[in-house]
């Protein structure tokens, strides 16, 4: 079974602090992503990448920073948190270019910013 | 442009009786189709996909999705809803291989009743 484990359930940091969220997949995958997920507004992503220290812009990149340094582990930077960053965070990753491609997802970090 | 809206923000069934979740998409081109289940505190796990072969499409636990094209629509359908069934769906469409390309709806919570 595909695993994509990330670094913390549950975290919480104060305005300003420089905030890292690892994700770690274990299938040799291409492509990974970040996303965040808020009540009503369903998943939007972040960030994704398709190969080592590739990456291309989500739709709300803006805040966020990621890196790719290995292929397995993708990395998501809240360079300075912000209370409206507060949100569950999910990672994923898929294997292939094919949009018929599952998806698989880690657990999710909580992040709340005070 | 493609879009994926799912009808409703929640539903509740009775257990044992039948769930219908609705999903439509629009898309310029051949999508291909997911639902995914996230239970609460967890990440997201598939649950079935169209992917221009069969229109009628399996999945876990007992659900099933019919792609029609006529109205395109992909809802997601169980015969007798079991207590364990209570998460948030959510359904997905893909057009190309390109990750960004992957546009998912707000999701649909669905309540299982005693």
């Amino acid at each position: 079974d595909v695993k994509v484990t990330q670094s913390s359930r549950y975290l919480v940091k104060r305005t300003g602090e420089k905030v890292f969220l690892e994700c770690v997949q274990d299938m040799d995958h291409e492509n990974m992503f970040w996303y965040r997920q808020d009540p009503g507004l369903g998943l939007r992503l972040i960030y994704f990448s398709y190969d080592v220290k590739m990456k291309e812009k989500g739709d709300i990149p803006e805040g966020y920073s990621v890196s790719r340094e290995k292929k397995e582990r993708f990395s998501l930077i809240l360079e300075s948190a912000s209370t409206n960053q507060t949100s569950m965070y999910l990672c994923a990753s898929r294997g292939g270019t094919g949009g018929f491609e599952t998806q698989y997802f880690g657990p999710g970090t909580r992040l709340l910013v005070l | 442009a493609q879009s994926v809206t799912q009808l409703d923000s929640h539903v509740s069934v009775s257990e044992g009786t039948p769930v219908l979740l609705r999903c439509n998409y629009s898309s310029s081109y051949s999508p291909s189709l997911f639902w995914y289940v996230q239970h609460p505190n967890k990440g997201l796990q598939l649950l079935l996909k169209y992917t221009s072969a069969a229109t009628l499409v399996k999945g876990i636990n007992g659900f099933e999705a019919e792609f029609k094209k006529s109205e395109t629509s992909f809802h997601l359908t169980k015969p007798s809803a079991h207590m364990s069934d209570a998460a948030e769906y959510f359904c997905v469409v893909t057009v190309y291989s390109s990750a960004s390309k992957i546009i998912f709806g707000s999701g649909t919570r669905l309540s299982i009743r005693p």
